[in-house]
């Protein structure tokens, strides 16, 4: 049974840095790509970013100024870090397994597990 | 305002059909593969349609997927109440190389 679980703290404070964690099991981490998502009070949802298990990345145009994205497959575990977080920031972050496929020619992204999802709040 | 267009809301009776569209452009819906989602408010979203047509096994015949052009279309029949809840499509935009999800469809089933 594949399972995601985000964690991390629920409240960050303006202007600092939001490090959450993603821990994989019931699976292989490799071949795969692995995306972090985001969804607002009462919005709809937004890709952060992905990265494939042999480390190579990709973050939304949007955000990529602020965004790291990384993995240790040693442990099954992916990580995000977004700085210089605003109340626009706070968010419903999800981590998921992508299955899809990305290509020169196109990219057909589909996310299959998602974790539960961990609320976090950007205030003073 | 997302880049992808869906209905705010759809509704529909027990037993009838529903489809829900997702309009969009070249660099993303007309030249890319569809995936949708469901979520029921409070909870993650379930994947039921990716590369626009396929079912995971897991998800009933009920739900269709369909492309046509720049639009794509999610098909459920046979609607029960357990499936109210808010329906998003999502694709890759080759202009933006970015994933987008469209701004999601909220199912009442009366």
């Amino acid at each position: 049974q594949v399972q995601l679980q985000e964690s991390g703290p629920g409240l960050v404070k303006p202007s600092e840095t939001l490090s959450l964690t993603c821990t994989f099991s019931g699976g292989s981490i490799s071949s795969y790509y692995w995306s972090w998502i985001r969804q607002s009070p009462g919005k709809g949802l937004e890709w952060i970013g992905y990265i494939y298990y042999s480390g190579s990345s990709k973050y939304n145009p949007a955000l990529k100024t602020r965004v790291i994205i990384s993995v240790d497959t040693s442990k099954n575990r992916l990580s995000l870090k977004l700085s210089s977080v605003t109340a626009a920031d706070t968010a419903v972050y999800y981590c998921a397994r992508d299955r899809g496929r990305y290509y020169d020619s196109g990219s057909f992204p589909s996310f299959d597990y998602w974790g539960q999802g961990t609320p976090v709040t950007v205030s003073s | 305002q997302s880049v992808l267009t869906q209905p705010p809301s759809v509704s529909a009776a027990p037993g009838e059909k529903v489809t829900i569209s997702c309009s969009g452009s070249t660099s993303n819906v007309g030249n890319n593969h569809v995936s949708w989602y469901q979520q029921v408010p409070g909870t993650a979203p379930k994947l039921l349609i990716y590369d626009t047509n396929k079912r995971p096994s897991e998800i009933p015949d009920r739900f269709s997927g369909s492309k046509s052009g720049t639009s794509a279309t999610l098909g459920i029949t046979g609607l029960q109440t357990g499936d109210e809840a808010d329906y998003y499509c999502g694709t890759w935009d080759s202009r933006l190389s970015a994933v987008l999800f469209g701004g999601g469809t909220k199912l009442t089933v009366l």
